[in-house]
């Protein structure tokens, strides 16, 4: 079974740094583009980026290149979201996502994490 | 970078009837790599529809898409009580990928 299981709520303050991960199971990791996908409290659905586990190939969304780092560890199957500096509107749930279809980075999302809810205060 | 734009914003409806939901694209999507998922309060979306048309596994068959080039659709033909959630396209020809702003349908 295709699982991707994220890290758990993080409560962090402003300026403070973060990496959160996405570990898959059940396929082959190293095969699948992994994305990651932003939603702020009641808001809709913002694609931030993806990677290729394979060969850490990444593409940014030009919203969300300089503020955040995709980057993957192979050895571990999994996929993380790190941020620096941390700001209140970074306050949102991030989903990482995996298209259907190996290799291929411009495809839909099948599988879905459960989501990590990041909360950022000052 | 792809704009797309749903309507309407809300959709209040009954159970039975049909829903139509709009999904309009500032620039033709390649290869018609337009998906629609459905989202229910506190969980992660699920995929329903991908390649504009065609249903992902196990989406019931009231279900369905339709569209090309830069204005796309999404028909649920009967509502049920399960269906009322708020619906998003994406497209995913083009990078950076991108979704619309959503549509809430509602119970009427």
């Amino acid at each position: 079974e295709v699982q991707l299981v994220q890290s758990g709520a993080e409560v962090k303050k402003t300026g403070e740094s973060l990496k959160i991960s996405c570990k898959g199971s059940g396929y082959s990791f190293t095969a699948y583009w992994i994305a990651w996908v932003r939603q702020m409290p009641g808001k809709g659905l913002e694609w931030m980026g993806i990677i290729y586990p394979g060969d850490s190939d990444t593409k940014y969304s030009p919203s969300f290149q300089g503020q955040v780092t995709i980057s993957a560890d192979k050895s571990i199957s999994t996929a993380y979201l790190q941020w620096s500096s941390l700001k209140a509107s970074d306050t949102a749930m991030y989903y990482c996502v995996r298209p259907s279809f190996p290799y291929k980075w411009n495809d839909a999302f099948d599988y879905w994490g459960q989501g990590t809810l990041v909360t950022v205060s000052s | 970078e792809i704009v797309l734009t749903q309507s309407p914003g809300t959709l209040s409806l009954s159970p039975g009837e049909r829903a139509t939901l709009s999904c309009r694209a500032s620039q033709s999507i390649s290869s018609n790599y337009l998906a629609w998922y459905q989202q229910k309060p506190g969980q992660p979306p699920r995929l329903l529809i991908y390649g504009a048309s065609s249903r992902a596994t196990g989406i019931p068959d009231r279900f369905s898409g339709s569209g090309s080039g830069t204005d796309f659709t999404l028909t649920i033909s009967r509502l049920e009580p399960e269906d009322f959630a708020v619906y998003y396209c994406q497209q995913y020809g083009s990078s950076p990928q991108s979704f619309g702003g959503g549509t809430k349908v509602e119970i009427k």
